[in-house]
């Protein structure tokens, strides 16, 4: 059965700290691995990752995919207020339809 | 600007109801999915389309039906809603772009609440 797993379930940090966010992945047909931020509503697209050991990068945030290890990280460095969300992990497979497939996304307060 | 709609931000129904949950996407895309988001179980697949009136399972069908006949919409149904179908339901697409990756692009979902 495929699986993805995001660790922690949930993060309170305060404005300026560095966050890392753990996204790990066991699944058949891996395509891509993608990542998403989501406030108060429809969640939007961050980071595509296909190959690994390569750092995707915007702003404060960057990302990195172990294809080895089947796993992924978010950093935020230097966290504000509105970086606050639900951050979803998603990998892509292949096959019929192309499912994207979630995990269940951690929950990131920053507090000021 | 891509866009992914869905027909209303907040629902509330009766149980036993039938409702229709309504998506429309404007940017061609082949594959069309419907989500719930549950705390804690974060966004499971109902069901999904890869072209009009195609639809596969996804991984909790149960007491939901979906229906495709245009590319651009996909609708999904509720035969009898029960209260543990109250939930935050997101649509997404996707165009199919055979070797290429792509993304998910999501609506602004749908709060349902069934009492």
């Amino acid at each position: 059965e495929d699986k993805v797993v995001q660790s922690p379930l949930s993060l309170v940090v305060h404005e300026g700290d560095t966050v890392t966010l753990n996204c790990s992945y066991e699944v058949t047909n891996f395509r891509s691995l993608l990542w998403y931020k989501q406030e108060k509503k429809a969640p939007t697209f961050l980071f595509m990752l296909t190959s690994s050991g390569i750092e995707k990068k915007s702003g404060r945030l960057s990302s990195i995919l172990d294809k080895k290890e089947l796993f992924s990280i978010l950093n935020i460095t230097a966290t504000q207020t509105g970086d606050s969300a639900i951050y979803l992990c998603a990998v892509y497979l292949r096959g019929t339809g192309n499912q994207f497939y979630f995990g269940t996304g951690t929950s990131l307060t920053v507090i000021p | 600007d891509v866009k992914v709609t869905q027909s209303s931000r907040y629902l509330v129904k009766r149980t036993g109801e039938k409702v229709f949950l309504e998506c429309v996407q404007d940017m061609d895309h082949e594959n069309m999915f419907w989500y719930r988001q549950d705390p804690g179980l974060g966004l499971r697949l109902i069901y999904f389309s890869y072209d009009v009136k195609m639809k596969e399972k996804g991984d909790i069908p149960e007491g939901y039906s979906v229906s495709r006949e245009k590319k651009e919409r996909f609708s999904l149904i509720l035969e009898s809603a029960s209260t543990n179908q109250t939930s935050m339901y997101l649509c997404a697409s996707s165009s199919r772009q055979g070797h290429m990756n792509t993304e998910a692009f999501f609506g602004q979902g749908t709060r349902l609440t069934v009492v």
